[in-house]
């Protein structure tokens, strides 16, 4: 079975400092990982994924995430947070053959100005 | 490109009742995946539909089901609601199965209120 934690429900970020919201999965064999960011009432927009390669994958809107796959993490960074950045944000993980994307229960991020 | 779509977009049901939610996905993609969300047990995955064809399901009762037609649209049925059906019922499509790790894309959601 694959799982993904994410074991913060809230992170406080002041504007224009760095921000990192953390992630760590399981899943058999190479791992698929994605991160999804969901405003208010809104579906999930893609933001980030790794498949294989570079380690720091980077994605939308200056996100970037960086795989480790000794501690099986795959934590998502901004260097310098936007009041913009709040949201809720998702860590998603999939493993070859799977057919099921299995998400986090989703971190809060909250980007004071 | 047009986005993934979703209709209806709020719907209200009375428990013991049925519902269809569609989903039109990005044109030319022929997966799609439907996911419940929910306050307390989050995104959790329903099913995926590649071809026509049920790829997957999550760990859901048989009251939820699902088609795929073959201009790639798609709908969810939930049969006999339960207040605890309560949700915003994502899809999302993707080019290929999910089992070649493509990315997918999401609609705006169908949020279901069951009283």
């Amino acid at each position: 079975a694959q799982s993904v934690a994410q074991p913060e429900d809230q992170v406080n970020v002041a504007e224009g400092n760095p921000l990192t919201v953390k992630c760590t999965y399981s899943v058999s064999g190479n791992p698929y990982l994605f991160w999804y960011v969901q405003y208010p009432n809104r579906g999930l927009q893609f933001l980030l994924k790794y498949i294989t390669g570079d380690n720091l994958v980077k994605g939308s809107y200056g996100f970037e995430a960086e795989f480790n796959k000794s501690q099986t993490s795959f934590h998502l960074k901004k260097p310098s947070a936007l009041v913009s950045d709040s949201a809720l944000y998702f860590c998603a993980v999939t493993g070859a053959g799977s057919y099921q994307l299995t998400f986090g229960k989703g971190t809060k991020l909250s980007v004071i100005p | 490109k047009a986005g993934v779509t979703q209709t209806p977009r709020y719907l209200i049901k009375t428990r013991g009742q049925q519902v269809t939610l569609s989903c039109s996905p990005i044109s030319g993609h022929r997966s799609v995946s439907w996911y419940q969300q929910t306050p307390g047990q989050g995104l959790q995955f329903l099913f995926e539909y590649f071809s026509e064809t049920q790829r997957n399901k999550g760990n859901f009762p048989g009251r939820f089901s699902g088609r795929q037609f073959s201009n790639s649209r798609s709908e969810m049925n939930v049969s006999t609601l339960e207040l605890g059906d309560s949700a915003l019922y994502l899809c999302a499509s993707s080019l290929a199965s999910l089992g070649f790790q493509e990315t997918q894309y999401f609609g705006p959601g169908t949020r279901l209120l069951v009283l």
